[in-house]
């Protein structure tokens, strides 16, 4: 199964941008790169996915690298409601998701 | 968004006895449903794919005798953990995907804690 590499852990201040990284080396043409975020003892929250072109939406943006091999996720102002496991996955076949172990984000006020 | 809702939230059971945990989209239908599991601290681990009238396929080392699944209509998905024992005790979570995702957009329930005694 494809496999995405994120460090495991990163912390920011309140109202700083953070940018998450995430490698995705064996990612192939058509593979759309998603990004889920989870709070303890809650299921997955969608926030964003991309496939060649950098993205934004309300969350966040996504930036995704000229070879696809790796993609940054940024939050442009952190709050402490985004303290969470971010989790950048890599789609496979049959439209699974396999998560990663995912990068704790800690924000501080 | 959409809605994915589970039940029950939390449950928990004696060893040996089965437990039915279901999994709902609220406002759309969804061709495919996938369970994970999570144990503490883990991350999440894709069980199974359900496709609506089909049997489910399950991951490796997954065991389907254990862990059956129905997907009986577009809305709803059930995984029934039969004689459960206390190593079944975990996090349980279900997405799904919409008839009208052009892209592999999953919407996540709540999740459902089984505890086994």
């Amino acid at each position: 199964d494809a496999k995405t590499t994120q460090p495991n852990s990163m912390e920011s201040n309140e109202e700083e941008p953070v940018h998450l990284p995430c490698n995705h080396s064996t990612i192939s043409g058509t593979d759309y790169i998603h990004w889920y975020r989870q709070l303890p003892s809650q299921g997955p929250e969608y926030v964003i996915h991309g496939l060649t072109s950098n993205v934004n939406n309300r969350m966040a943006s996504l930036a995704i690298a000229e070879d696809r091999k790796s993609s940054t996720l940024i939050l442009h102002r952190a709050t402490l409601r985004d303290a969470a496991v971010y989790y950048c996955i890599q789609e496979t076949s049959g439209s699974r998701l396999t998560f990663g172990e995912g990068t704790q984000l800690t924000v501080n006020p | 968004g959409a809605v994915v809702s589970q039940h029950p939230s939390r449950v928990i059971c004696k060893s040996g006895t089965s437990v039915k945990i279901e999994c709902r989209s609220l406002d759309f239908q969804a061709t495919t449903m996938f369970w994970y599991r999570q144990f503490p601290k883990q991350s999440l681990m894709l069980m199974a794919t359900s496709n609506e009238g089909s049997k489910a396929t399950y991951e490796q080392g997954v065991e389907k005798d254990k862990f059956l699944i129905n997907h009986a209509s577009l809305t709803l998905s059930t995984l029934t953990v039969t004689s459960a024992h206390p190593e079944d005790s975990s996090f349980y979570i279900c997405s799904a995907r919409s008839v009208h995702s052009s892209y592999n957009e999953q919407f996540f329930g709540p999740g459902t804690r089984l505890t086994v005694l």
